[in-house]
């Protein structure tokens, strides 16, 4: 089975820093990846997704993520962050079916 | 546009207690699934149902029963509530399909607390 695993736990950043969230696969083969956002007491919304051709994904609110197969990578990225963007970021693969393996999150805290 | 419903938001039970956590979708997604989330450990999957009529374990699949009567409906029973199952729900919906369409949509989460 796939494990996803999510480099670091707790993230703070002053606003206007760049930002970059590491998601690591377990294996390989064709993969569906996602990055989830859930903002202080929300639901899980959809950042961004991966599933085939151009490596280098644009999502919502700025956010990209480059898939590098060679590396069972998936890593998020802003060039800019705001206090907005105070959240926790889910990364997650999908399994047979539909099922979706996600990492332990990150927690980040923009500092204003 | 309602998309995925969950029932209630917020609960409190007692050790030995059941109780039923209600999910109901409108977008007419074969695939639904409940996960509990905890802190440090992401979202693990409880159950999942690829349609009406089947149900299937996931990772964490102890303590809970779950069945699928109709597609829009998706209820998660707790038998004998346990304070290890204090945690936050969450359910989720999506096409069956595994094409670029296939996104998972989630409830806003029912926060359980077993005393």
């Amino acid at each position: 089975a796939q494990s996803v695993s999510q480099h670091n736990h707790h993230v703070i950043l002053s606003e206007a820093a760049s930002l970059e969230l590491g998601c690591n696969y377990s294996y390989g083969g064709t993969v569906n990846l996602f990055w989830y956002v859930q903002y202080p007491g929300q639901h899980l919304q959809l950042l961004l997704k991966y599933f085939s051709g151009d490596p280098l994904v644009k999502g919502i609110k700025g956010f990209e993520a480059e898939f590098i197969k060679s590396k069972f990578s998936f890593n998020l990225r802003k060039p800019s962050v705001q206090w907005s963007d105070t959240a926790e970021y889910f990364c997650a693969v999908r399994e047979y079916g539909n099922k979706l393996v996600f990492g332990a999150g990150t927690i980040l805290r923009v500092k204003s | 546009n309602a998309g995925v419903t969950q029932t209630p938001k917020f609960q409190v039970l007692k050790t030995g207690q059941s109780m039923t956590l209600q999910c109901a979708q409108d977008m007419n997604h074969e695939y639904m699934s409940w996960y509990r989330q905890d802190p440090g450990m992401g979202l693990r999957l409880i159950h999942y149902s690829v349609g009406a009529g089947i149900t299937d374990q996931g990772e964490v699949p102890n303590g809970y029963n779950v069945s699928r009567s109709t597609t829009e409906d998706f209820p998660l029973r707790l038998l004998s509530a346990a304070p290890s199952q204090t945690s936050v729900y969450f359910c989720a919906s999506s096409l069956r399909d595994r094409g670029p369409g296939t996104e998972a949509f989630f409830g806003q989460g029912t926060r359980l607390t077993v005393v």
